[in-house]
């Protein structure tokens, strides 16, 4: 199956830093989403992005798709903006299995 | 619309103990899924529906667990013969109708197991 790597796991900034985080894919996808999961474990909806780049407020998402990677960008990081983020794939060969990253856990410090 | 709802948010069992698990999906969405996380990884597919038909299951749904989703509305994932490898979060998720061609997903608040 479709394998996701993000990169860093673990990423620590200070508050007002860009906060740059990764996302591998080694297939081809019709379906990129990311997320943001809160300390209670729901999965907020940050992107929904196949290919392109789209921006809402300080985050922005870019997918190049023919390179198979992803990268969300939080500008002017705030401590509020801590948390675990997830993207997830879905792959052309299988409209319904997506496959999440293991996360990276971003850390913004006053 | 009132979001994707789990049903009941946290759940407390003993080791040997049935266990069911509701998820009520955004109206008109005909794709649900479920997925199972545990601590400090990304939530795993486990399997999805469209409509009434579920159409895949991971390997890691075991004869012990067993999805529904009857009326191609809300589905139920049940787990028999709770063990204590299956403490973890379950999360259902909804998308969109395939004609739109998007498969956006939305996610519930999940329901914690923790078998004892």
């Amino acid at each position: 199956g479709i394998q996701v790597e993000q990169s860093p796991p673990d990423l620590i900034l200070q508050e007002g830093a860009i906060s740059t985080l990764r996302c591998n894919f080694s297939d081809s996808v019709n379906n990129l989403q990311w997320f943001h999961q809160n300390p209670w474990g729901q999965l907020i909806n940050l992107f929904y992005i196949p290919s392109g780049t789209k921006q809402n407020g300080r985050l922005s998402a870019t997918t190049v798709a023919t390179e198979r990677y992803s990268l969300l960008y939080i500008s002017s990081s705030q401590t509020t903006d801590s948390g675990v983020y997830f993207c997830a794939v879905l792959p052309n060969t299988n409209a319904g299995k997506s496959t999440f990253g293991d996360g990276t856990t971003l850390t913004v410090k006053p | 619309d009132t979001g994707v709802s789990q049903d009941p948010r946290h759940k407390i069992t003993k080791r040997g103990q049935n266990v069911t698990f509701r998820c009520d999906p955004i109206s008109e969405h005909n794709r649900l899924y479920w997925y199972r996380q545990t601590l400090g990884q990304g939530p795993e597919f486990l399997t999805y529906f469209q409509n009434e038909a579920q159409l895949e299951k991971s390997r890691l749904l075991s004869d012990r667990f067993s999805a529904e989703r009857p009326k191609g509305s809300f589905s139920t994932l049940e787990i028999q013969r709770t063990e204590q490898g299956d403490s973890a979060m379950y999360l259902c998720a909804s998308s969109p109708s395939l004609r739109t061609g998007n498969y956006e997903q939305y996610f519930g608040p999940g329901t914690r197991l923790t078998v004892t």
